[in-house]
């Protein structure tokens, strides 16, 4: 059974930084683009950031490029989104999702809050 | 980017009776080798979504035959033949074949 589990979210101050780390297993963890997605009140469902298997290639959408960072660490099937000049409409709920194009599986997502 | 619309976005079913989900792009999906990437999630209240339908018609694995999805080019539909009371909740189709990738905005079913 694939499993998804995020870690991470919180409260943060506009400006400030955080890290999610998403835990997965269940599959060929290897073998899978990863993304990150996010679900705001005003945005609703927004494709954040993905990154291919071997961690060559990554895309980000615009409103968080030079911002946000995705990694991968494929021998501890883990994917990370490094999210640092924070604002207020950053607030969500950030999923771990497998594949890319599809978002086959999700995590149970993560709260991030940014507000002072 | 890609602008996926939904309609209707709120849409009361009756029980036993079928619904229909509406998705349209603000350019065709088709890629290379053929291929479109139009998929179909639902999200029930306090939980994560859950993907229905992949690549315009493909039923995901545990998802009921009730649903079905059809489409081409930029018209895309959601069809759930008999409305159960756990399909309530929020659907999104979502289209993959353009980065940056990009949802509906959603459509509530409620009984």
């Amino acid at each position: 059974e694939v499993q998804l589990v995020e870690s991470g979210g919180g409260l943060v101050q506009p400006g400030g930084s955080l890290r999610l780390s998403c835990a997965a297993s269940g599959f060929s963890f290897s073998s899978y683009w990863m993304s990150w997605v996010r679900l705001s009140p005003g945005k609703g469902l927004e494709c954040v950031a993905n990154i291919k298997e071997d961690g060559s290639e990554k895309n980000y959408v615009d409103s968080v490029k030079g911002r946000f960072t995705i990694s991968r660490d494929n021998a501890k099937n883990s994917v990370y989104l490094q999210m640092n000049s924070l604002r207020a409409e950053d607030t969500a709920v950030y999923y771990c999702v497998t594949t890319a194009r599809g978002c086959e599986n999700w995590g149970q997502g993560a709260l991030v809050t940014v507000s002072s | 980017d890609v602008v996926v619309t939904q309609s209707p976005l709120s849409l009361p079913v009756t029980l036993g009776q079928p619904a229909s989900i509406s998705c349209r792009s603000s350019q065709s999906l088709v890629i290379s080798g053929g291929l479109t990437y139009l998929s179909w999630f639902h999200q029930r209240p306090g939980q994560s979504p859950r993907r229905l339908i992949n690549r315009v018609s493909n039923r995901d694995s545990g998802v009921p035959d009730r649903f079905s999805g059809s489409g081409s080019g930029t018209d895309f539909t959601l069809k759930i033949s008999r409305v159960e009371t756990e399909d309530v909740g929020v659907y999104y189709c979502m289209q993959g074949s353009h980065w940056p990738f990009t949802f509906g905005q959603g459509t509530r079913l409620e009984i």
